[in-house]
C-alpha cells in the first residue's frame, strides 16, 4: 500500500512559467516531508524540505506548501527554466528511533524553452 | 571531489550468480542506506547502518546482506541472484543517524540475465 502518492507521472511546463508538483501521503504521522531531484543515470539529489510545524517554505525559486489536514504538499518552481527538467520525487518520514524516508513515484518535469 | 561513490555502476549477470556492490562515503556522515529503485520508480529502503550497526532492515530476502568494515563504507552481497533482483540500487548517507536529508550515490543499475 503506497504511502506516498505522486499521481502525475508527467507534467511539461513552458520555459518561464510556475511549475507545480503535487504529492499525497496517508499517514498523520509523518512530520517532516522533502523533495528531491533526479537526473538520469545520476543519484537523487535534495531540494527543499518543509516540518509539519510550517505550512510554507521558500528557497530562491523553489518554494513548498503544506497542507497538513489534506495530507498535501506541493513544490512550486517559478519561474521554470530548462535546466529544471528532471524527476521529482516526494519524501517523508516520521519521528522515532529511525527515522527512515519513503519516496513516492517521481514525476517527470520537462521545462520546454 | 565524489561525495558518495558506487561501484560498478552496471552489473550484468546469470542467475544464480553471487555479487557485491561497493559504496563509500567521503562526508563523515556516521550513517549509510541502501535503497532499491524497481521498474515501477520507487524507491524504497532496505538497509540503514549507524556506526556499522544495523538499525533498518526492511523485509529483503536473506540473500542480501549488507556489510560496513567502517563508517565510511557499507558493502551490499548478493546471493543466488534472481531475475526478480534486477534494479538501480542507490547507496545513500546522512550525518545524523535517520536524518531526513541523504545524499545519494549514482546507483548501480545490476541486470539478471
Amino acid at each position: 500500500d503506497q504511502q506516498v502518492k505522486q499521481n502525475s507521472p508527467s507534467l511539461s511546463v513552458q520555459e518561464g512559467r510556475i511549475s507545480i508538483l503535487n504529492c499525497d501521503y496517508t499517514n498523520s504521522m509523518f512530520d517532516y516531508f522533502l523533495w528531491y531531484k533526479k537526473y538520469p543515470a545520476e543519484g537523487p539529489t535534495f531540494l527543499i524540505s518543509i516540518s509539519s510545524i510550517k505550512d510554507k517554505n521558500e528557497d530562491g525559486r523553489f518554494t513548498v506548501f503544506l497542507n497538513k489536514s489534506a495530507k498535501h504538499l506541493s513544490l512550486h518552481i517559478v519561474p521554470s527554466q530548462p535546466g529544471d527538467s528532471a524527476v521529482y520525487f516526494c519524501a517523508v518520514s516520521s519521528s522515532g528511533s529511525a527515522r527512515q524516508l519513503t519516496f513516492g513515484s517521481g514525476t517527470q518535469l520537462t521545462v520546454l524553452p | 571531489d565524489t561525495a558518495v561513490s558506487q561501484t560498478p555502476k552496471y552489473l550484468v549477470t546469470q542467475m544464480g550468480n553471487d555479487k557485491s556492490i561497493k559504496c563509500e562515503q567521503n562526508l563523515g556522515h556516521d550513517t549509510m542506506y541502501w535503497y532499491k529503485q524497481d521498474s515501477k520508480k520507487f524507491l524504497k529502503i532496505m538497509f540503514s547502518y549507524n556506526n556499522k550497526e544495523l538499525i533498518i532492515n526492511e523485509t529483503v530476502p536473506n540473500r542480501f546482506s549488507p556489510k560496513s568494515p567502517d563508517k565510511a563504507h557499507l558493502n551490499l552481497h548478493i546471493n543466488s541472484l534472481e531475475l526478480g533482483d534486477s534494479a538501480v540500487y542507490f547507496c545513500a548517507s546522512s550525518g545524523i543517524a535517520g536524518s531526513d536529508e541523504q545524499y545519494f550515490g549514482p546507483g548501480t543499475r545490476l541486470t539478471v540475465t
